[in-house]
């Protein structure tokens, strides 16, 4: 069965700093990451996903098959960037069965 | 557009009574989803319906909870009887086609409190 950890359950960082949220993954097979934000009051809405290989938001995240990862970074904290941070997989065989990480809180501190 | 409309946004019962919530997806998304939420947890797929069929319900607890999707939009699940467990938020989402975008549209959710 695949699994999704996301080590962090809450990363604070200053405005302007680098911040980077940890995701590991175990699949055999060959997986489909994402990651989801849910910013206060709103929600739950798709940030990124790997297959596009896009930057949202100043915002990427690079996968990592031989370390099993997909990190999500960005340069330049803002505080806007206050949330809560879900990486997800999904197998090419069940799309749509998210497998959710447990989240990770970001606080950006001005 | 409105999004994913759930309702109730909040409900709190006695154990072993009834609840029920409902799922209005966006219009033209055919693909729709129950996903439960436990407190500091990420959210888990308990069903997923193509149109009016369930394609995958292995992770809906059956002796208890029941959903259906009538004519292929609005969906209600419903948990017959509650017990303190089932205490969470409890997401809807849709998408269009079959989500191989990975790209689900979620509802605000249902939270539910069983005292």
């Amino acid at each position: 069965a695949q699994r999704v950890t996301q080590p962090e359950k809450l990363l604070s960082v200053f405005k302007g700093a680098p911040v980077e949220l940890k995701c590991n993954y175990s699949y055999s097979g060959s997986p489909e990451l994402f990651w989801y934000v849910q910013y206060s009051r709103q929600r739950l809405q798709l940030l990124l996903r790997h297959i596009s290989r896009e930057s949202i938001k100043g915002f990427t995240a690079d996968l990592n098959k031989g370390e099993t990862s997909f990190h999500l970074k960005k340069p330049f904290a803002q505080e806007e960037d206050s949330a809560m941070y879900y990486c997800a997989l999904s197998r090419t065989d069940s799309w749509g069965k998210l497998q959710f990480g447990a989240g990770t809180q970001v606080v950006v501190t001005p | 557009e409105a999004g994913v409309v759930q309702s109730p946004r909040y409900k709190i019962i006695e154990k072993k009574q009834p609840v029920a919530f409902w799922c209005n997806p966006i219009s033209g998304h055919n693909t729709l989803y129950w996903y439960l939420q436990n407190l500091g947890q990420g959210p888990e797929l308990l069903i997923r319906y193509e149109n009016e069929e369930a394609v995958d319900d292995s992770q809906l607890p059956k002796d208890r909870f029941s959903a259906e999707r009538l004519k292929g939009v609005d969906s209600t699940l419903k948990i017959q009887p509650a017990e303190l467990g089932d205490s969470a938020v409890y997401l809807c989402a849709s998408s269009y086609g079959t989500g191989n975008t990975g790209e689900l549209f979620f509802g605000e959710g249902s939270r539910l409190t069983v005292l």
